[in-house]
């Protein structure tokens, strides 16, 4: 079975583009969340998607947003891109809402230059 | 909101026990996380604690008190894979009804022959 993937795995992009990142969870899982990884810290939330709606949202500004579609999987836009975005961004997947178990995938690495 | 803490850096020797402590401040309790995360990989789910007690998963037991906002990952018979981050999470809940775990900046375990 194919854990969770995300596409592309690396990118670089320049100050202001927009860049759109994929997400596939999981057979079955009807769950996706997005978090950025910042090289030193734990993964910070940015949203969750269940049932292709949105059912949380963590603390980034608008320039963030994302969709589900009805297949589940995901994408995560970021607009007007800063260095600051330069992170890896990590989507996991689970069964349900409430997340007692998500599976992560391995992320995109992304660069702002 | 949600505060967790849990040391920065610890060394163990190879065959050894070691103990990470994570501490946490949250509302609406829903669980407790540990990930173990290789440098460059993602995330992978090592056990959850809803209730006060011990879980135990071969070489690895995860303690949790919710009444000491208090938690502890403890790895027993250590080998040089083990060498990893150690992330602890607190799901806590969301407008919306998501509990979205919330992630500690990780324990960087090195171990050492």
């Amino acid at each position: 079975d194919a854990g969770v993937t995300q596409s592309p795995t690396h990118l670089i992009k320049t100050r202001g583009q927009h860049v759109t990142l994929r997400c596939s969870p999981i057979s079955g899982h009807k769950s996706v969340s997005w978090y950025q990884q910042v090289l030193g810290q734990g993964p910070q939330f940015i949203f969750q998607y269940y049932e292709k709606e949105e059912r949380g949202r963590g603390n980034f500004p608008d320039r963030f947003s994302a969709r589900q579609f009805p297949n589940y999987s995901s994408e995560l836009n970021v607009n007007a891109l800063l260095l600051g975005d330069s992170a890896l961004y990590l989507c996991a997947s689970s069964l349900r809402q409430e997340n007692t178990e998500a599976f992560f995938g391995q992320g995109t690495r992304l660069t702002v230059v | 909101g949600q505060n967790i803490d849990q040391p920065t850096e610890m060394t163990a020797t190879e065959g050894a026990i070691v103990q990470i402590n994570c501490t946490y401040q949250t509302s609406g309790f829903n669980g407790l996380f540990w990930y173990q995360q290789h440098a460059g990989e993602a995330p992978t789910f090592l056990s959850y604690n809803v209730l006060d007690g011990l879980e135990e998963k071969g070489r690895f037991s995860s303690f949790l008190s919710r009444s000491k906002g208090y938690s502890y990952l403890l790895l027993k018979e250590l080998q040089m894979k083990d060498s990893a981050s150690y992330l602890c999470a607190v799901s806590g809940a969301l407008a919306g009804g998501s509990y979205i775990p919330t992630f500690g900046r990780g324990t960087s375990l090195i171990v050492h022959p």
